[in-house]
């Protein structure tokens, strides 16, 4: 069945650090590729999302690319704040009824 | 646009007692609704999938007489955990999904936290 794995937290950063956070998926077809965020005590928000494969999606400096050859939809960003310290879910769908989540990674951005 | 509210965000209640959970899609039709459970640092669970007007459909394990769903319009759906106990305490989180067009994405609400003593 579809699966997403990501990439076991904690991770914790200087401040304008690089970050990568990974990501792979199993499934069947093409399905859509999204990176939430949540924030302490709060639900999920959107950060971005890609529908096909080679899309780049991206918001707030993040990246995530849709590689169907390696099938992969790794977050990026160039340089973090203290403020996207926060829980990142790479999750998948085909047709937004049944969504697969990760795990979840932990990001800790310090001063 | 496409904001999901939940009400209340927090609840505290006494074992034995039963809560409802309201999730409303504020500025758009939701013909569906979805209801997870988190458990701390962990991921998402989807406990059912319920369509207005009809019955919710439950996930694998997740006890229907224990968590009763409610969608009786396109833009409230309502979770009643049924004579809570402390193991129901947990992060519980609607999303839901535009009505009517093929767009496959899920708008979450903020989230309970249900903490049952």
């Amino acid at each position: 069945g579809d699966s997403v794995t990501q990439m076991e937290g904690p991770v914790t950063l200087s401040e304008e650090a690089f970050l990568t956070i990974n990501c792979t998926y199993t499934a069947t077809g093409y399905p859509s590729l999204f990176w939430y965020v949540q924030y302490p005590g709060e639900g999920l928000q959107l950060l971005l999302k890609a529908t096909k494969a080679d899309d780049k999606g991206s918001n707030k400096g993040f990246e995530a690319t849709y590689r169907k050859e390696t099938t992969s939809f790794h977050l990026e960003k160039g340089s973090v704040q203290v403020s996207d310290s926060a829980v990142y879910f790479c999750a998948l769908t085909h047709t937004g009824n049944q969504f697969y989540f990760g795990t979840g990674t932990s990001l800790t951005v310090i001063p | 646009g496409a904001v999901v509210s939940q009400h209340p965000s927090r609840v505290i209640c006494k074992s034995g007692t039963s809560v409802k959970i309201e999730c409303r899609s504020l500025d758009f039709q939701a013909t569906t609704m979805f209801w997870y459970r988190q458990f701390p640092k962990q991921s998402l669970m989807l406990m059912a999938t319920s369509n207005e007007g009809s019955k919710a459909t439950y996930e694998q394990g997740v006890e229907k007489d224990k968590f009763l769903i409610n969608h009786a319009s396109l833009t409230l759906s309502t979770l009643t955990v049924t004579s809570a106990h402390p193991e129901d305490s947990s992060f519980y989180i609607c999303s839901a999904k535009v009505g009517g067009s093929s767009y496959n994405e899920q708008f979450f609400g903020p989230g309970t936290r249900l903490t049952v003593l």
